[in-house]
């Protein structure tokens, strides 16, 4: 049974670029969430997809948008980088109605 | 706002040198409390959830209780590969994951 899948999981940008990270979730998942992990704090809630909907999103600027697809894999998108953008970008996966969130290995991001 | 503290934020034990991790929290209508595993470089990877006061749960050396304001992650005669970054996070009633910064872990053979 695979798990959560990212892709790419590193990555370099300049400031100004655009960025598009994959994620396919568990198998038996249809709720796909993304989160920002700078280094040595904790995941900061991006934004939750579900039926190919923006569910929930957090603090986070409309530069940080996303899609659901109709095989419930996920892209999220950045626009205009800055340096400030440089983290783990983690994808978790969960069904609807449970409140587990199994998570992905992470893309790492970093903005020069 | 919802809020989760963790404590401390690194601690270094001696093989086989019980201790406990702690996770305070303030959240708007707790549906669950995670804890997760997080090594260097790799998401998190699950390892409990709580859902009301007095619940505990066990896996190998590892053991997590629940009160109305705080939780504990106990470690039992930890070894070194249990060396990570153990993450601690609630779920709200809106549905919304709040997490710690987490506390990390060093235990020296």
């Amino acid at each position: 049974d695979a798990g959560v899948t990212q892709s790419p999981t590193h990555l370099i940008k300049t400031r100004g670029q655009q960025v598009t990270l994959r994620c396919s979730p568990k198998s038996g998942h249809d709720t796909v969430s993304w989160y920002q992990q700078a280094l040595g704090q904790g995941p900061q809630f991006i934004f939750q997809y579900y039926e190919e909907e923006e569910r929930q999103r957090g603090n986070f600027p409309d530069r940080f948008s996303g899609h659901q697809f109709p095989n419930y894999s996920s892209e999220l998108n950045v626009n205009a980088l800055l340096l400030g953008d440089s983290a783990l970008y983690l994808c978790a996966s969960s069904a609807v109605h449970t409140g587990e969130l199994f998570f992905g290995e992470g893309s790492r991001l970093t903005v020069l | 706002e919802d809020q989760v503290t963790q404590s401390p934020e690194a601690l270094r034990l001696q093989e086989g040198e019980s201790s406990s991790l702690n996770c305070s929290y303030t959240v708007s209508g707790l549906r669950g409390l995670f804890w997760y595993r997080q090594d260097p470089g790799k998401g998190p990877e699950f390892l409990f959830t709580l859902y009301s006061a007095g619940e505990e749960k066990e896996k190998e050396r590892l053991k997590a209780t629940l009160t109305k304001k705080e939780s504990f992650l106990h470690i039992t005669a930890p070894k070194p590969e249990d060396s990570a970054t153990y993450l601690c996070a609630v779920q709200d009633s809106g549905n919304q994951f709040y997490f710690g910064t987490g506390t990390s872990l060093t235990v020296i053979p």
